[in-house]
């Protein structure tokens, strides 16, 4: 089956850990994104690529970072420099090109992060 | 910059009535615009999207669209709802890219309206 795999499902952190949160996609997408989800604020756009070996700060990047040496795969760190970290995670993929973008995202089924 | 209101947290309608979950967008030039539909502690599931063409989109599950460039407007109907519509649903825009243009490559979600369809 094709889609996006987000794991894992449910993470606990302790204050002052650095975590990662992984994102695997057999679409052959090459946008990844990554949201967090709030209850009542939506979806927030943390970071996004375009391309292998490329991406950019979204609205709310502080605390957190990113890597995409595949182009199947863009996992999040979240840092011990994000203060609020818990959340519901969404990573999701198009098939986007720099020109194109009229395409739907699909997104993963999310990690729910809790900091204990 | 690109932005999405959802002016309603929720939306109440009897099984059977028509549903309208209403959206508002802003961009700078000319927009993309998606809905998607989250059921719970899930991930977010596509419905429709405008691009370009016929204001009214039609999209899974019965849903449509209609866009509406004047009132910058882009609200979700159903003609007759059913109580598993229950959920949250989601209004999604993005600028349409131009080969020189090096900005924003990422949707920008509006906040959510819950829609409970009682029986």
């Amino acid at each position: 089956d094709g889609g996006i795999t987000q794991s894992p499902k449910y993470l606990f952190r302790k204050e002052g850990q650095n975590v990662t949160l992984s994102c695997e996609q057999n679409l052959n997408h090459d946008a990844m994104y990554w949201y967090r989800q709030d209850p009542g604020q939506g979806l927030r756009l943390i970071y996004y690529s375009q391309i292998v070996n490329d991406f950019q700060k979204g609205d709310i990047a502080e605390g957190y970072s990113v890597s995409r040496e595949k182009k199947e795969s863009f996992p999040l760190t979240v840092t011990s420099a994000q203060k609020n970290p818990t959340a519901f995670y969404l990573c999701a993929s198009s098939i986007d090109s720099v020109i194109r973008g009229n395409t739907e995202a699909f997104f993963g089924q999310g990690t729910r992060l809790t900091v204990v | 910059a690109q932005s999405v209101a959802q002016p309603e947290d929720q939306v109440n309608v009897a099984e059977g009535n028509p549903l309208t979950v209403k959206c508002t967008y802003s961009v700078s030039g000319n927009p993309y615009l998606f809905w998607y539909v989250q059921y719970p502690n899930r991930g977010l599931q596509f419905l429709l999207k405008y691009i370009t063409g016929d204001n009214l989109v039609k999209g899974s599950y019965g849903f449509e669209a209609e866009f509406n460039k004047s009132q910058t407007s882009f609200h979700l109907k159903k003609p007759s709802a059913l109580v598993s519509d229950s959920a949250l649903y989601f209004c999604a825009v993005r600028d349409i890219p131009t080969f020189m243009d090096t900005g924003r490559r990422a949707l920008t979600f509006g906040s959510g309206t819950r829609l409970q369809v009682q029986p």
